[in-house]
């Protein structure tokens, strides 16, 4: 079946724009997690939602950085008047439940802020 | 709070030599542990993890990685490198307590194989 996808793969951001990064989880997976690598480095988390509730945003390294889930499926990591230090891959990953089960990645997205 | 420490950035072995990528990791309770590989451009795969159970895990792909708690290590091993398994290894802790959800990521650790 499909994987988690995530789009787009690739964005160029001039310092200051705001970006949009999508996520779409494996169908039926009540929990979505979004982590922050940057180069050369583990992935460190960022966010978790269970359905459409985000119960962990403990991570998000500023009040630029905002993300959605209404409908508990697809989510939206938004990071508003992007900075260099954003520059980053950005994975998103989802389980079938929140606390004990596997943690499925997609690819990512690639975010370079110029 | 829990982390995770790997041992070499970089790991370089000959195609058919043994594969040890070093993780060791801090927790004050038995903590669940994961070892992902990641392709380039591609997301984190699961190729083993350790839930408390045997403390010598087989995963796929041919590796398997011991848990030690004295030595507070959950090394990864292959006896016989293959040119496919060339990529980027993270070791992962899962939190205990509350936000057991949330995986802890080492640095990372490349490995290249050679001809």
């Amino acid at each position: 079946g499909a994987g988690v996808s995530q789009s787009p793969r690739y964005k160029v951001a001039k310092r200051g724009q705001d970006v949009a990064l999508r996520c779409d989880p494996i169908s039926g997976h009540v929990s979505l997690f979004w982590y922050q690598q940057a180069l050369g480095q583990g992935p460190e988390f960022l966010t978790y939602f269970q359905n459409e509730a985000q119960l962990d945003k403990s991570g998000l390294p500023s009040d630029r950085f905002f993300a959605e889930r209404p409908e508990g499926s697809v989510s939206t990591l938004k990071i508003q008047r992007t900075q260099q230090e954003d520059s980053a891959v950005y994975l998103c990953a989802s389980s079938i439940s929140g606390r004990d089960s596997e943690q499925y990645f997609g690819p990512g997205t690639r975010l370079t802020v110029t | 709070a829990q982390s995770v420490t790997q041992l070499g950035s970089h790991v370089s072995v000959s195609e058919g030599a043994l594969v040890l990528l070093r993780c060791n990791y801090s927790s004050s309770v038995p903590p669940y542990l994961f070892w992902y590989v990641q392709y380039p451009n591609q997301g984190l795969q699961l190729l083993l993890k350790y839930t408390s159970a045997a403390t010598l895990v087989k995963g796929i792909n041919g590796f398997e990685a011991e848990f030690k708690k004295s030595e507070t290590s959950f090394h990864l091993t292959k006896p016989s490198a293959h040119m496919s398994d060339a990529a980027e290894y993270f070791c992962a802790v899962r939190n205990s307590g509350g936000s057991n959800y949330k995986l802890t990521f080492g640095k990372g650790t490349l490995l290249t194989v050679n001809p």
